[in-house]
């Protein structure tokens, strides 16, 4: 079993929609989680941060970390055809150690 | 602020020859810089671990001979594939950590190695 994992999708919404990423891990001691925006043949920006459970909100985006079950999510209220890319979960275990990565989601915004 | 470059942004090399990748911290110090490998529709896979003036830590299965890294400075890291291969071509990225924010990597945007 991988320790991360990811639906690669892909996942195809109209402009407007919320959506919705996922992904699950094994290793209980992960800590940070984080989620990244990857556009084709670019490097990942970050686009949220959250250290152990709980809720993180930004602007249109929420990112949600449930340890009890090793789940974490993020929410993309207001779909823009912008935000077409591919999303990246990644997680570590202390903060300044190396992430482990999902395999990402690729999402496509029709407008 | 937080701006990591590399270069070069792309490289195609011949079989057998040995290319250069460079990471570069604009803006600030990186304690740490990290080497990841993408293939094509999957994920960033660490490759090595660099601190400024000792040796990279290599992931299991990570050729150290092959992929030489050196950290010689805080805002300069390389990777060197050497004798490279096909299957070496892939999409390098690095990260580098600063020492005023341990908890976040800045990735620079990647270089794309084709080897003929």
């Amino acid at each position: 079993q991988k320790e991360v994992e990811q639906d690669p999708g892909p996942l195809s919404v109209p402009e407007g929609a919320i959506v919705s990423l996922n992904c699950t891990y094994s290793n209980s001691a992960f800590q940070y989680f984080m989620w990244y925006r990857q556009y084709s043949r670019k490097g990942p920006e970050l686009l949220m941060y959250t250290y152990s459970s709980g809720n993180k909100e930004d602007g249109r985006f929420t990112a949600q970390v449930d340890k009890s079950s090793k789940y974490i999510s993020l929410f993309i209220r207001d779909s823009q055809p912008s935000d077409s890319a591919t999303y990246l979960c990644a997680m570590s275990e202390q903060a300044g150690t190396a992430l482990i990565f999902g395999k990402g989601t690729t999402l496509s915004v029709s407008s | 602020g937080a701006v990591v470059s590399q270069h070069p942004s792309w490289v195609i090399c011949k079989s057998g020859t040995s290319v250069k990748i460079e990471c570069r911290s604009l803006d600030f110090q990186a304690t740490t810089m990290f080497w990841y490998r993408q293939f094509p529709k999957q994920s960033l896979m660490l490759m090595a671990t660099s601190n400024e003036g000792s040796k990279a830590t290599y992931e299991q299965g990570v050729e150290k001979d092959k992929f030489l890294i050196n950290h010689a400075s805080l805002t300069l890291s390389t990777l060197t594939v050497t004798s490279a291969h096909p299957e070496d071509s892939s999409f390098y990225i690095c990260s580098a950590l600063t020492s005023g924010r341990a908890d976040e990597q800045f990735f620079g945007p990647g270089t794309r190695l084709t080897v003929l």
